[in-house]
């Protein structure tokens, strides 16, 4: 069966520190990958996907980027974070037919102080 | 632009009332997801509506995707604290990326 982790679970950060969370999908090959951000209590705000290997796109312009290293790796980066980029970062995949299905990492809650 | 909306945002219930939530569009999808997002954690699927007029039953939630799939409902029968929780619906197109609603956040209360 397939699985999906995201970690850290929690992270506190400073005003302009830089910013690694990463997401490891296992059970499956070539999947599509995403990353969110959710406000609180709203609803899911997409940041990037990526359908293979070093390709990435981007939705919303923003001092966030993202990689993928290898095909079941997806990381967030960012070199000097804002107080806006807090939020509760989301994970996901969906398989490569584009049925839309998409299946969630646990989340990182991340606060910028 | 696809852009979905949901109703009601906000929902506080008594448990073992009934209730329905809707999520609608001006796009027509070729499938509809449905979501349910517990606090700290990421959501879970449901079920995926592809066929219009199409009716799923996943145990008390009864899910229907309209006819011209723009829109679809989710009725809860005999609502139970266990339902509490963001109930989030997403549209789109194969091979396309799939848009999410604001969600629907429901308290059921015992």
């Amino acid at each position: 069966s397939q699985t999906i982790h995201q970690w850290p679970a929690t992270l506190v950060q400073p005003v302009g520190s830089p910013l690694s969370l990463e997401c490891t999908v296992e059970g499956t090959s070539n999947p599509n990958l995403y990353w969110y951000r959710q406000a609180a209590g709203r609803g899911l705000q997409l940041l990037f996907y990526s359908v293979g290997i070093g390709q990435i796109s981007s939705e919303v312009p923003q001092n966030l980027s993202a990689s993928r290293p290898q095909d079941r790796q997806f990381i967030l980066s960012s070199k000097k974070l804002l107080l806006s980029d807090s939020g509760f970062y989301l994970c996901a995949w969906s398989d490569y037919t584009g049925s839309g299905e998409q299946y969630f990492g646990p989340g990182t809650r991340l606060t910028v102080t | 632009t696809q852009l979905l909306e949901q109703s009601p945002q906000f929902l506080s219930i008594q448990e073992g009332e009934n209730l329905t939530v809707y999520c609608n569009s001006s796009s027509v999808f070729s499938s509809l997801q449905w979501y349910r997002q517990e606090p700290g954690e990421g959501p879970v699927l449901l079920v995926t509506v592809v066929t219009g007029g199409e009716v799923k039953k996943l145990k008390r939630l009864t899910f229907q995707f309209g006819d011209a799939r723009k829109d679809s409902s989710l009725h809860i029968t005999a609502a139970q604290p266990g339902d509490t929780g963001l109930y989030l619906c997403a549209g789109g197109w194969w091979g396309q990326n799939f848009v999410f609603g604001p969600g629907t956040r429901l308290s059921v209360l015992p």
